[in-house]
């Protein structure tokens, strides 16, 4: 079966020092994956999205990049943390192709991974 | 993907049904309709989705109207740990990939099951 993982669970880091942030899937391959963050009081925002190793999106301008280096890896990341920059961070993964019936098109989400800059 | 509306918060009774409506009134044809809650600081759970005929499995039901511009998912006997904030959210299943892979959150309905 599938797994996706996400560490450090929690963080607290000043501002202006540097983070980065790791998600692991198994038991499945090529798949899209994708980073969100859910500020206090918030809904869920979009950050980055990947369909394959390398291959890197982002969905809003902002403080932080993500990478891809190996198929089932994703990292974000921040050279100088703002306090802005606070929040839940969700990593997710999808089906990356889609075979007819047999993918029901979910998302499915890591256990998150709390970010606190003081 | 189409916009979606829901009421804020919600109140049910622990063990009766649970209705939450969904208005989704610019649905297109090709567009799904997918339901996820999020419980306190956990990543979003997939709970059913469905295109235009009602579908239910072991979490809910999910019933849509005939012109698809509404939905309403059904939580048959609600305990205290569905209480969560709960997503409709409309979208296409077939994509070419990128940036429409990404599922859309609004701010959902946060429901709280009262004992």
């Amino acid at each position: 079966s599938q797994t996706i993982h996400q560490w450090p669970a929690t963080l607290v880091q000043p501002v202006g020092s540097p983070l980065s942030l790791e998600c692991t899937v198994e038991g499945t391959s090529n798949p899209n994956l994708y980073w969100y963050r859910q500020a206090a009081g918030r809904g869920l925002q979009l950050l980055f999205y990947s369909v394959g190793i390398g291959q890197i999106s982002s969905e809003v301008p902002q403080n932080l990049s993500a990478s891809r280096p190996q198929d089932r890896q994703f990292i974000l990341s921040s050279k100088k943390l703002l306090l802005s920059d606070s929040g839940f961070y969700l990593c997710a993964w999808s089906v990356g192709v889609l075979l007819g019936d047999r993918s029901t098109g979910e998302l499915f989400f890591g256990e998150g991974s709390r970010l606190t800059v003081l | 993907d189409a916009k979606t509306t829901q009421p804020t918060s919600m109140d049910c009774a622990e063990g009766r049904a649970a209705n939450l409506p969904c208005n989704h009134s610019t649905i297109s044809g090709n567009e799904y309709v997918y339901w996820y809650r999020q419980i306190h600081s956990q990543g979003p759970q997939y709970i059913i989705h469905g295109l235009k005929n009602n579908e239910t499995n072991e979490m809910a039901s999910l019933i849509i109207t005939e012109d698809r511009k509404s939905s309403t998912l059904i939580l048959p006997h609600a305990t205290l740990r569905d209480t969560a904030v709960y997503y409709c959210i409309v979208r296409a299943r077939v994509y070419s990939g990128g940036g429409a892979d990404g599922l859309t959150f609004g701010k959902g309905t946060h429901l709280i099951i009262q004992p």
